[in-house]
């Protein structure tokens, strides 16, 4: 069964970093491309970043370059995202998704960036 | 990449059919068969119900459809029913190799 389970979540102080990982079973991430979305409280999805199958190839958003990172580690099969600057508006529930339909969604970790 | 334009909400009863619209750009939606429709319930995670412009994951009812004209791509649920009432979100791949998410529809059965 197709699963991604993420985890790494909390409440952070602004200027501080994180690193959210999002682990897969039921198939590899050398297979697929994977996503990060996140989802601000009240707020609408927003596209963060992608990771291609070959793991070489990664796109991000406008909003996120430079403090925000996609990698993977295929050894354990998770993904990550490496959120570097919280700011206050970082505050969100940060789902990962397989595929460029992004057919299957864990159920988010939700991050919450405040003194 | 500014997002999608998606109604902020659309209402029908029972049993009637609605359409969701989502309109971009060349450089997204029109350029490209990679746009896809998800619907989020309260609390829940986004769930795929068409990719490709009008496919359907196996598992979906067929009362969801979707189509495109040019730059604007729609969601159409037929036969709507109680259990439809959710927020519907449209994305798409972009010229840029990255995707973009739709503003998001709010979708009230009466």
């Amino acid at each position: 069964q197709v699963q991604l389970v993420e985890s790494g979540g909390g409440v952070v102080q602004p200027g501080r970093s994180l690193r959210l990982s999002c682990a897969a079973s039921g198939f590899t991430l050398s297979t697929d491309a994977m996503h990060w979305v996140r989802q601000a409280p009240g707020k609408g999805l927003e596209w963060m970043a992608v990771i291609l199958y070959d793991g070489n190839n990664k796109y991000s958003g406008d909003s996120v370059k430079g403090r925000f990172t996609i990698s993977r580690d295929t050894s354990k099969n998770t993904l990550y995202l490496q959120i570097n600057s919280l700011r206050s508006e970082d505050t969100a529930v940060y789902y990962c998704a397989r595929d460029t339909t992004m057919d299957v969604w864990g159920q988010g970790t939700t991050v919450t960036v405040s003194s | 990449q500014s997002a999608l334009t998606q109604p902020a909400s659309v209402s029908g009863s029972p049993g009637q059919s609605i359409t969701i619209s989502c309109t971009g750009t060349s450089s997204d939606v029109g350029g490209y068969n990679y746009v896809s429709w998800y619907q989020q319930h309260p609390g829940k995670a986004p769930k795929l119900i068409i990719y490709d412009v009008s496919n359907r994951p196996s598992g979906v009812p067929y009362r969801f459809s979707g189509s495109r004209s040019g730059n604007t791509a729609s969601l159409t649920v037929s036969g709507l029913q109680a259990e439809d009432e959710a927020d519907y979100y449209c994305s798409s791949y972009t010229s840029s190799s990255t995707y973009v998410f739709g503003t998001g529809t709010k979708v009230t059965v009466l």
